[in-house]
Parts: structure tokens; sequence; C-alpha cells
């Protein structure tokens, strides 16, 4: 089993839709949590940490569940430019980073 | 401000033959990761390094070595190439406890 799981998608949503992701970890001492982003072909981004009370930038939320070991990314108001791979990111003891295989987002018009 | 850089960009190798990956980063950070992307896996660590001198395994390391030579630069090097190998490879830094890393923007290598 990975230490970290995503639904590979993809999801395809038309614009003005709400989408969420989830993500599993298997790790219960993680300590950290972030989503990236990547779009085709380009390196991983970091679009925002996960705190345990849950936080928000703007059109994307972010949830972190300890209890259950499952994050969340909720998108409102899909754009197009909002079509990429949404990557699950945990990372725990000496800042070892381990990466989900990826949600794969498409918005259409 | 560079940010992390890789060299090269893309690599043609021959089975057998070897190789080293070169990563450098300007922004003082103590954490350097490489990974390998391949298509349905997602980003898999290879090795990292949490300090200059040290460095430990991650979860697909036969095959790779690594060294950090000094703050700024990790390099990764395949002693004999497989087509296994065959995939797109990112280095990374991170400024430790926990915070973000910043990746190169990868190295695409066919072993043939």
């Amino acid at each position: 089993r990975k230490e970290v799981e995503q639904d590979p998608g993809p999801f395809n949503v038309p614009e003005g839709a709400t989408v969420a992701f989830n993500c599993t970890y298997s790790n219960s001492a993680s300590q950290s949590f972030f989503w990236y982003r990547q779009d085709c072909r380009k390196e991983p981004k970091l679009l925002m940490s996960v705190y345990s009370s849950g936080n928000e930038d703007g059109r994307f939320t972010a949830q972190l569940n300890r209890a259950s070991q499952y994050i969340s990314l909720l998108i409102r108001d899909s754009k197009l430019s909002d079509s990429a791979t949404y990557l699950c990111v945990v990372s725990y003891n000496t800042d070892k980073l381990i990466f989900g295989t990826g949600t794969r987002l498409q918005v259409f018009p | 401000n560079a940010g992390v850089t890789q060299t090269p960009k893309f690599q043609v190798l021959k089975t057998g033959q070897s190789m080293t990956l070169q990563c450098a980063q300007d922004m003082n950070h103590n954490s350097m990761y490489w990974y390998r992307q391949d298509p349905g896996m997602g980003l898999r660590l290879i090795y990292y390094s949490a300090s200059e001198g040290t460095t430990d395994k991650g979860e697909v390391p036969n095959g790779y070595n690594v060294s950090r030579l000094n703050k700024r630069e990790f390099s990764l090097r395949l002693e004999s190439a497989a087509p296994s190998q065959t995939s797109v490879y990112f280095c990374a830094s991170g400024g430790g406890d926990h915070t973000e890393a910043f990746f190169g923007q990868g190295t695409r290598l066919t072993v043939v």
C-alpha cells in the first residue's frame, strides 16, 4: 500500500463547478501536509499548506482530518486555468516529503 | 534568483552507460531531494538529504547514488543505466521544518 493515496481521476468538470479531492495517508506520525499543483510536463509547485484547523486561499479550501488520516482540497468556481494535476504531499520526521500519485482535473467551457 | 537549477534538461543514454545529474539551489535550504516521475506512479523519492553531509534512501534508491557536495549542490549518479530508469527526474530543495519544497525544471532521461 502506498503511503499517500489519491484517486487519479480524471475529474472532468464545467467552468464554475465546485470539485473536491481527497487524499489518505498511512503514517500517523505525519506532521505536515501540502497540496501541490503540476501542469503538464512542468515541475510541481506549492498550491497551499494544510493546517489542522483548515485553511482557505481564495477559491481553494484545504482540510485535514488527523483521526481518519485524510486531507481534502475543495475548489470553488472552477476556471479553465485550474486544469492540472493536484498532488497531495505529507512529511514527517526528517523533512522527508512523500507525494501521492496525483489527481488530474480537467475544466471544460 | 535562479531557485533550483538542474542539468541537463534532456539526456539519452545507452544501457550500461553512467551519468550524473546535477542540482544546485541558491535559497540556502538545508533539505534537498531527488524524485523520479513515471506515468501513473506520481513522484517517487529516490534519495534525500536533510543537511549537508547527510543522505538517506527514499522509496526507490536501487541503481542510484547521491552526493551532497555542499549545502548548495546535490547530485544523482546512475552507475550503469537501465531502460527501467527512463523517467523524468526532479530535484527539489526545502527550508526544513516541513516547509515548502521548490523544484527544478526536471531532466528527461531516456535509456535505450
